[in-house]
């Protein structure tokens, strides 16, 4: 398997511009959560999906955030506008209905200049 | 107050020692618990996963869970410079609301 994917891996962006991140979960994998991290507030949970339904959005830091999952094969991140404070690592994790083992993406670092 | 407290670090230990990293977490009703290591840029892995109070083995790692002080610990024996990295303790409350701590970076000096 190829694991979780994520795309971009970088992305700079200007502020104000709209921002999209792509996740590709395990195949099998009906959980699916997207993180930011950063130094100062460590990993934080925004959201998170089971089977393609949003449960838990409490974690989104506010209205420029949304996320979706259309399918159980891809979920998005869109951050508009985006600030510089949005700079950080956002990842995606995934896990099975019989299991609490999350597998992380390799995750996109997000700068917003 | 934070869901997940740990010690930021750094902690240096001589290869071949033990390590010893340690994290509390504030809600009672917490039910799941675990550790990650997450290497410099790249992303977090799961290294173990503790249920219930006691201590668990996993060859050179062992968990350690107290409920009743509400305590989480990490034991690494014989301590490899292939251990240095950032190791993030985490908490699942009901339904999938995972809360991790900020990380304890581990340095092992050869």
């Amino acid at each position: 398997d190829a694991g979780v994917i994520q795309s971009p891996r970088h992305e700079v962006t200007e502020m104000g511009q709209e921002v999209t991140l792509r996740c590709k979960p395990i195949s099998g994998h009906n959980s699916l959560f997207w993180y930011r991290q950063t130094m100062m507030r460590g990993l934080e949970l925004l959201i998170y999906f089971n089977n393609n339904v949003p449960i838990d959005d409490s974690g989104m830091p506010e209205d420029r955030f949304s996320a979706k999952m259309p399918n159980a094969s891809f979920s998005t991140l869109k951050i508009q506008p985006s600030e510089p404070r949005d700079s950080a690592v956002y990842f995606c994790a995934t896990d099975r209905a019989d299991t609490d083992t999350q597998y992380f993406g390799p995750g996109t670092r997000l700068t917003v200049l | 107050q934070k869901e997940v407290e740990q010690n930021s670090g750094p902690l240096s230990v001589p290869e071949g020692a033990i390590a010893s990293l340690n994290c509390t977490y504030s809600d009672r009703g917490s039910q799941s618990f675990f550790w990650y290591r997450q290497y410099s840029g790249k992303s977090p892995e799961l290294i173990m996963s503790i249920y219930s109070n006691g201590d668990k083995e996993d060859g050179r790692f062992t968990a350690q869970l107290n409920k009743a002080s509400q305590y989480v610990s990490l034991l690494i024996r014989d301590s490899q410079p292939s251990d240095s990295a950032t190791y993030l303790c985490a908490v699942m409350k009901g339904g999938n609301q995972f809360y991790f701590g900020t990380g304890t970076s581990l340095t092992v000096i050869p």
